[in-house]
């Protein structure tokens, strides 16, 4: 599985965007870039994933740029209830695990 | 739809002593996936059902052992409990189609004294 890499803790005023992002440049080419996130005392949540092109769903946008070394998850409007920790995950397509790192824990304040 | 369930939410077992948790998927689902979540180690997987058949094992001893049934439950077994073993345990359930997406239940706390 490609290591990943993000930042231990980030903070977000509400309503504006939070930009998270998730280095994993030894992914390989058959594995695509998944994003959970996990609010305090719940099981994780799925956002979106992608492997090449940039996804938009109704959670969140995911930039993956073009060697595929890095991506970024976009809130584009943080609430309060954003406030999780999110997990950059490699995954190849036909695997069934989620191999978790340490995530990012994002904090949205007033 | 109803959501991924697992009982008990929370479970208080002495060392030695064995435990088992139960997970029921969404419906419709066949996949199931444990997962053990600790402060130390963070969330990791433990193994992957799918019609009845373990897929995917990950890297836990033998004390740990799972099933599925031929409605897609499934349960975990926990023998001779370490202290170590105190955890929130996760069941994820994805079904054939959307196999990306795997979506989790509330948990099971187990703590071992």
């Amino acid at each position: 599985d490609a290591k990943t890499t993000q930042p231990p803790s980030m903070d977000c005023a509400e309503g504006r965007a939070a930009n998270l992002p998730c280095n994993h440049s030894t992914i390989s080419g058959n594995e695509y870039v998944y994003w959970y996130r996990q609010i305090h005392s719940q099981g994780p949540q799925y956002i979106i994933h992608g492997l090449k092109n940039n996804e938009t769903n109704e959670m969140a946008s995911l930039i993956i740029t073009e060697d595929r070394k890095s991506s970024t998850l976009i809130l584009p409007h943080a609430t309060l209830r954003d406030t999780a920790v999110y997990y950059c995950i490699p995954r190849d397509g036909t695997a069934s695990k989620l191999t978790f790192g340490t995530g990012t824990r994002l904090q949205v304040t007033l | 739809k109803a959501g991924v369930t697992q009982t008990p939410r929370y479970l208080i077992k002495t060392r030695g002593q064995q435990v088992t948790l139960s997970c029921s998927p969404i419906s419709g689902h066949r996949s199931v996936s444990w997962y053990q979540q600790t402060p130390g180690q963070g969330l990791q997987f433990l193994f992957e059902y799918f019609s009845e058949t373990q897929r995917n094992k990950g890297n836990f001893p033998g004390r740990f052992s799972g099933r599925q049934f031929s409605n897609s439950r499934s349960e975990m077994n926990v023998s001779t409990l370490e202290l170590g073993d105190s955890a929130l345990y996760l069941c994820a359930s994805s079904s054939e189609r959307h196999s990306y997406e795997q979506y989790f239940g509330p948990g099971t706390r187990l703590t071992v004294t």
